[in-house]
Formats: structure tokens, sequence, C-alpha cells
């Protein structure tokens, strides 16, 4: 299984609204991340988890709140979004977190956020 | 500046016909050079990766090719097919990179009959 699932497929939030992403996968990856992707753009890191813990966060507002509850979950909470939030997000995972850089990320279908 | 350039950003072919992309890139140290397939509103799938030994490597119709000394890397599609439109995004790794890539902005393939 080399499956990286996300829901929902899609969302649409108003600016006032609280709703979160979800993504899991069954491989036994202990890196975990959230990728951000504006239309024809390439994808932008925003979190990494390594063995559960946040190891990597690229200056993302705090109105975007990831969690990791255990290694195979990781949520991303949303709240107070502006318009220019919406994009595609997806998850996407790798075996060794380890500093070496060697693993394939393999990614999720992504969730389709609109904020309206 | 971007560290990895892709070219063409975008081509059309026709269905059967061949081609290929490019991608250059400046990172350093180099760990490993990896191409994706991105349907449009999907996430990206993993067709190779390479590392720096590596000039070579194949995924059916697809073939990427390596030289770390001249920092380029190439993808050719033969025989291609409709569900090859896409874009095809080159991912670039740097040792000791912290699980951090350096994406292309991708070549957009449009295939048509």
């Amino acid at each position: 299984d080399t499956e990286v699932t996300q829901t929902p497929k899609h969302l649409v939030m108003g600016m006032t609204n609280k709703k979160s992403l979800k993504c899991e996968q069954h491989m036994g990856h202990r890196a975990m991340y959230w990728y951000k992707q504006k239309a024809k753009k390439p994808p932008e890191l925003m979190f990494v988890y390594s063995y559960e813990k946040l190891s990597i966060n690229e200056s993302v507002p705090s109105r975007f709140s990831p969690e990791c509850p255990n290694s195979s979950l990781l949520n991303l909470h949303l709240h107070a979004l502006q318009p220019e939030d919406s994009a595609l997000y997806l998850c996407a995972s790798s075996q060794d977190p380890g500093s070496t850089n060697q693993e394939t990320q393999y990614f999720g279908p992504g969730t389709r956020l609109l904020v309206l | 500046k971007n560290q990895v350039e892709q070219s063409p950003q975008s081509l059309i072919i026709l269905e059967g016909k061949n081609c290929t992309l490019q991608c250059n890139y400046t990172v350093s140290p180099f760990s490993n050079l990896r191409w994706y397939k991105q349907d449009t509103g999907r996430g990206p799938v993993s067709l190779t990766i390479m590392t720096f030994s590596e000039n070579t490597k194949s995924n059916g119709r697809y073939t990427a090719t390596l030289d770390a000394d001249t920092k380029q890397s190439s993808l050719h599609i033969t025989a291609s097919q409709l569900s090859d439109s896409a874009s095809y995004i080159c991912v670039v790794a740097a040792y000791y990179g912290n699980n951090r890539l350096a994406f292309g902005k991708g070549n957009q393939v449009v295939v048509i009959p």
C-alpha cells in the first residue's frame, strides 16, 4: 500500500469558520508534510513532522495549525482564513526523516480549499 | 532565484509522438532528483528518483536521464498517450536538506489526438 489519503476532497469555508484537513498513511512512514499549491505553481512546503514532532514550520501564519496525533495521521486545523489562502493543500509522507533526504515523498490527492 | 529550472514551460504534442522535457538545477550538495507527474487538481505522483551515480532510469514509457556533472536531467516520454497530458515536475533534494525539496515550476504537456 503506497497510498496517502486526504479528506475532504473539496472544502468551501467562510473567513470566520473553523475546519480541519486530514491526512492518513499506513506505510509506516515517519515523516509527514503539508504543502500549499496555487494554480500553475509548484507546491510550497508549510510544515514537516518527523517522528510525530514538528521539525519545520516555514513561517506559516498561525491561522494554520498542524497536528500529528500519531504516526499515521496528520491534521491541518484552519481558522480565520483569508481568500488568498484558497489553494490545493497537499499532504505527503516519506519513510525516513533522516537528514540525507534520500527518500521519495508520496503525495496524497490533495484537498481543494476555497475561502469565501 | 529558483534552484530548479524547467523547459519548455508548456508543449503540445500529437498522440503517439515522443517528447523530451529538460531540467537544470543548481542545488548543492546534490542528493537526488525526482520527476513527478501531476494531473490537474491532483497530487504529484512519483515517476523516477535518481541519485548522483545513476545516469538513467525508466518507468514504462518514461525514461529519465541525469548528468550530475552538468546538473541537467531530462524526461523522455515515448509514444505519448492522451493520459500523459499533465504537468511534469522536476524536484531536487539537497544532501542534508532536512526534508526540504526544491521544486521546478513544471512542464505542462498536452497530448492531442
